[in-house]
């Protein structure tokens, strides 16, 4: 079966530019959350979306958006890029709701965005 | 304010000895942990959780133990291979709720090694 599939798996942008990220879940699962990885650190949460309605947000600005359609695929869209906005962007993807009861995340390979 | 910390950068280890990898938090409202595995230009791989009605969780080589009045989860993997050398992330999940039910909270990560 398919994991969690991100597309691009790299891309570059300049300041101010726009970008959007794609991401597939496990077919079947429900819900997508994203998260952005900067070098050195963990993963840190921005977004999970549940039955195409968001259901969490992490401390990010508003330049940040994102949405699940009908087939539970979502996109990452980020405006007014800025050079702190290079990261790893990762996507994971999950059964239900709520993390936990034996239904962990799974993850995709990311995303790589550079910002010059 | 890191609510998840693992203290130690690094870990280096000689194949078929015990790896111990810990993990500090602070809020007590987390309820359920994970430990991921990540190696280079791939997205986190899910390897043991514990719930915390639990004090541990174990599944071939490797146990996860969870204090929950220090606060403190830690993973061992017996007998460590080669192939176990990957950065490793402890993650937690809070109790189910308002809107955190999806949010992973990561620590910064431990990179093993394990020598042949």
């Amino acid at each position: 079966d398919a994991g969690v599939t991100q597309s691009p798996t790299h891309l570059i942008k300049t300041r101010g530019q726009h970008v959007t990220l794609r991401c597939s879940p496990i077919s079947g699962h429900k819900s997508v959350s994203w998260y952005q990885q900067v070098l050195g650190q963990g993963p840190q949460f921005i977004f999970q979306y549940y039955e195409k309605e968001e259901r969490g947000r992490g401390n990010f600005p508003d330049r940040f958006s994102a949405r699940q359609f009908p087939n539970y695929s979502s996109e990452l869209n980020v405006n007014a890029l800025l050079l702190g906005d290079s990261a790893l962007y990762l996507c994971a993807s999950s059964l239900f709701l709520m993390t936990g009861a034996d239904q962990p995340q799974h993850f995709g390979d990311g995303t790589r965005l550079s910002i010059l | 304010d890191q609510q998840v910390k693992q203290n130690s950068p690094s870990l280096s280890v000689q194949e078929g000895r015990i790896s111990i990898l810990n993990c500090d938090y602070t809020n007590s409202m987390f309820d359920y942990f994970l430990w991921y595995k990540k190696y280079p230009a791939e997205g986190p791989t899910f390897l043991i959780s514990i719930s915390s009605i639990k004090d541990k969780n174990e599944d071939g080589r490797f146990t996860v133990f969870l204090n929950k009045s220090a606060k403190h989860l830690s993973l061992h993997i017996v007998p460590s291979q080669p192939g176990d050398s990957a950065v490793y992330f402890c993650a937690a999940s809070p109790y189910a709720g308002g809107t955190s039910y999806g949010k992973l909270t990561f620590g910064q990560g431990t990179i093993l090694t394990v020598h042949p």
